[in-house]
């Protein structure tokens, strides 16, 4: 079975401060595909990261970072200097090798950044 | 800036009412997928096409849902008639698949009809 867990409900934060979210993710296959989309107030979804299975290396973009481990089957999403512009949901998602396999979501975080 | 759009954004409908929902995918892109986001549950797949056929509606109730795309600009999610519990936002996503395969694709989302069902 295929499963993403979010074990954050929410997170509170004071401007400034690193976070990270934790998303750990089950599959039996091979070669997979992992995603975070971060989904502010206004309720769009916007793509953020793809990193595929055969690839662990860690990814920064500016305050990003994602670390991913597949010894844990985690994919974990550090935002640092937070910013109250990050107060928003995000999602960490899976998807597989398989041709047009949809996207599973995990519940969400909900991450409030206060000034 | 390419973007998926969708129509209508806000939808207030009574029960046994028809709702239809439209999506515009990313120019090029060719798998477009349906998805409905709820507080209960997340959010889930409904439905999903590839170069306009359907490959999996696992997710949709299919005594009242349906799901097509007419020509290559146009997706739509119909559903009738109408329930309270169909009341959600529904997302549109497309992406782009190279040569067949899936190799892990970005999904660009809509900005989504939110639809309550009195």
């Amino acid at each position: 079975a295929q499963k993403v867990t979010q074990a954050q409900t929410e997170i509170s934060v004071v401007e400034k401060e690193d976070v990270t979210l934790d998303c750990v993710y089950e599959t039996r296959d091979t070669t997979y595909y992992l995603f975070w989309y971060k989904q502010p107030p206004s309720g769009e979804l916007v793509f953020l990261i793809r990193r595929n299975s055969f690839d662990e290396q860690n990814e920064i973009s500016g305050r990003y970072s994602w670390n991913f481990q597949k010894s844990t089957s985690s994919f974990n999403f550090t935002i640092t200097a937070s910013q109250v512009v990050d107060s928003a949901v995000y999602f960490c998602a899976l998807s597989q090798e398989q041709a047009g396999t949809a996207l599973i979501f995990g519940k969400g975080t909900t991450l409030s950044v206060s000034s | 800036d390419a973007r998926v759009t969708q129509t209508p954004r806000h939808k207030v409908t009574e029960m046994g009412q028809e709702v239809t929902m439209r999506c515009q995918p990313i120019l090029g892109h060719n798998t477009v997928f349906w998805y409905r986001q709820t507080m209960m549950q997340g959010l889930e797949l409904l439905a999903y096409f590839r170069n306009r056929a359907p490959l999996d509606d696992s997710g949709m109730p299919k005594d009242r849902f349906s799901a097509e795309m007419p020509d290559a600009t146009l997706a739509t999610l119909k559903i009738q008639p109408s329930e309270p519990r169909d009341s959600a936002v529904y997302f549109c996503a497309s992406g782009l698949v190279p040569d067949g395969r899936s190799k892990g694709y970005e999904q660009y989302f809509g900005p989504g009809t939110r639809l309550t069902v009195t």
